[in-house]
């Protein structure tokens, strides 16, 4: 079946503990993007990647890294969380740049105490 | 400020009533795409619009982009339960930039 996966569903953590979340596609996808959802502003880019080992910020990027060493596999960083990090983040993959179609996974809710 | 803005923020209706969702900018868009998110699961993509003027329908859904591809809108009609969810648009601003602009959602709830 064709996918997104992210792992942990749900994380609880405090302010300072570094933590990783992990985005996997099995669609053999070129891009893929890191999302922050928040009531009332939608969604909002953080990282993308065009190809492995190409990254750039997205919209808002501060607090956050990524690493793309292998097309599956796109991990978001949060190396110091703090509470404003406090969401709901969406990894999604785009097979090319004709239409932008994203294929999001399930989501992953972050709270950072 | 959001680039796009959707209009309205909250929507509930009666089951077999129709309904419309806006989505306005003042940039202009290459495509422009709306996803409907049902709560615990990513957004999953309905259609994608790219020419000015263009309509798609999809069962009960039409969704249409402004002559200048610089809006769009969803209409529901004769609205279902199933319909609940959060309705998304999204806007590619440059062909070939991977980055799309959500706007803030519009939740619908269809009650029985």
């Amino acid at each position: 079946e064709a996918q997104v996966t992210q792992n942990p569903r749900y994380l609880i953590t405090v302010t300072g503990k570094k933590l990783t979340v992990t985005c996997s596609q099995n669609m053999n996808h070129e891009y893929m993007s890191w999302y922050r959802q928040d009531p009332g502003l939608g969604l909002r880019q953080i990282y993308y990647s065009m190809n492995v080992e190409v990254t750039d910020k997205g919209d808002v990027p501060e607090g956050y890294k990524v690493s793309r060493k292998e097309k599956r596999n796109f991990p978001l960083i949060l190396e110091s969380p703090s509470p404003n990090q406090t969401s709901l983040y969406f990894c999604a993959s785009t097979r090319d740049s004709s239409y932008n179609e994203q294929f999001f996974g399930p989501g992953t809710r972050l709270t950072v105490l | 400020t959001q680039l796009l803005e959707q209009s309205p923020q909250f929507l509930s209706i009666q089951e077999g009533e129709n309904l419309t969702v806006y989505c306005n900018s003042s940039s202009v868009f290459s495509s422009l795409q709306w996803y409907r998110q049902e709560p615990g699961e990513g957004p999953v993509l309905l259609v994608t619009v790219v020419t000015g003027g263009e309509v798609k329908k999809l069962k009960r859904l039409t969704f249409q982009f402004g002559d200048a591809r610089k809006d769009s809108s969803l209409h529901i009609t004769a609205a279902q339960p199933g319909d609940t969810g959060l309705y998304l648009c999204a806007g590619e601003v440059l062909a070939n930039d991977y980055k799309l602009s959500f706007g803030a959602g519009t939740t619908v709830t269809v009650r029985a």
